[in-house]
């Protein structure tokens, strides 16, 4: 079965500092990756998506987020925050074809100090 | 607007009483989804559906039932609700069930407390 660790439950910056939120995944097939923003009191939304090519993906408000295949690793970056980016990341992996089960991480909560 | 909508936002319910939350989708995805989200735990699924009238468990499927009878809609169940079904639910839709990159859209969650 697939699983999603997120090894940072917890992350405290301040704005302007450069974030990476840690995403590996278990699984022996190919995977399409997904990472998701949940903003406070609100519902999750698509950050950005890795299904195939350039394992660099550049997502909506200057997140990106590298495919590591050997290291079954999807981290996502950005390089410097901004305080309305404190919110809560899911990383998510399902696997290609067949059913597609969409699996998610336990997520990081982010706080951006002003 | 493209969209999935969730009926009740907040429900407050007590132990035993049969409720049901409502989830709607105006993309005609054939691919529905419910989830739990609880602190340290993310986002669990409880059922899915990959069309009208075929409907599967998650990882988490007791104390909640489901039906999809129409395209558009997916009601959750949760017959005899327990103070550990307490939780933020999301439904979500998506194209399709299999083949092909799509993404998934998520509902606006629905917190419900059971005493």
């Amino acid at each position: 079965a697939q699983s999603v660790s997120q090894h940072n439950h917890h992350v405290i910056l301040s704005e302007a500092a450069s974030l990476e939120l840690g995403c590996n995944y278990s699984y022996g097939g190919t995977v399409n990756l997904f990472w998701y923003v949940q903003y406070p009191g609100q519902h999750l939304q698509l950050l950005l998506k890795y299904f195939s090519g350039d394992p660099l993906v550049k997502g909506i408000k200057g997140f990106e987020a590298e495919f590591i295949k050997s290291k079954f690793s999807f981290n996502l970056r950005k390089p410097s925050v901004q305080w309305s980016d404190t919110a809560e990341y899911f990383c998510a992996v399902n696997e290609k074809g067949g059913y597609q089960k969409v699996t998610f991480g336990t997520g990081t909560k982010l706080q951006v100090i002003p | 607007e493209a969209q999935v909508t969730q009926n009740p936002r907040y429900l407050i319910t007590v132990t035993g009483k049969k409720l049901t939350v409502t989830c709607s989708q105006n993309m005609n995805h054939e691919y529905m989804s419910w989830y739990r989200q609880d602190p340290g735990l993310g986002l669990r699924q409880i059922y899915y559906s990959m069309n009208v009238e075929v409907t599967d468990k998650g990882d988490v499927p007791e104390g909640y039932k489901v039906s999809r009878k129409e395209k558009r809609n997916f009601p959750l169940i949760l017959e005899s609700p327990s103070p550990n079904q307490t939780s933020l639910y999301f439904c979500a839709s998506r194209l399709s069930w299999t083949g092909g990159p799509d993404t998934q859209y998520f509902g606006p969650g629905t917190r419900l407390t059971v005493l």
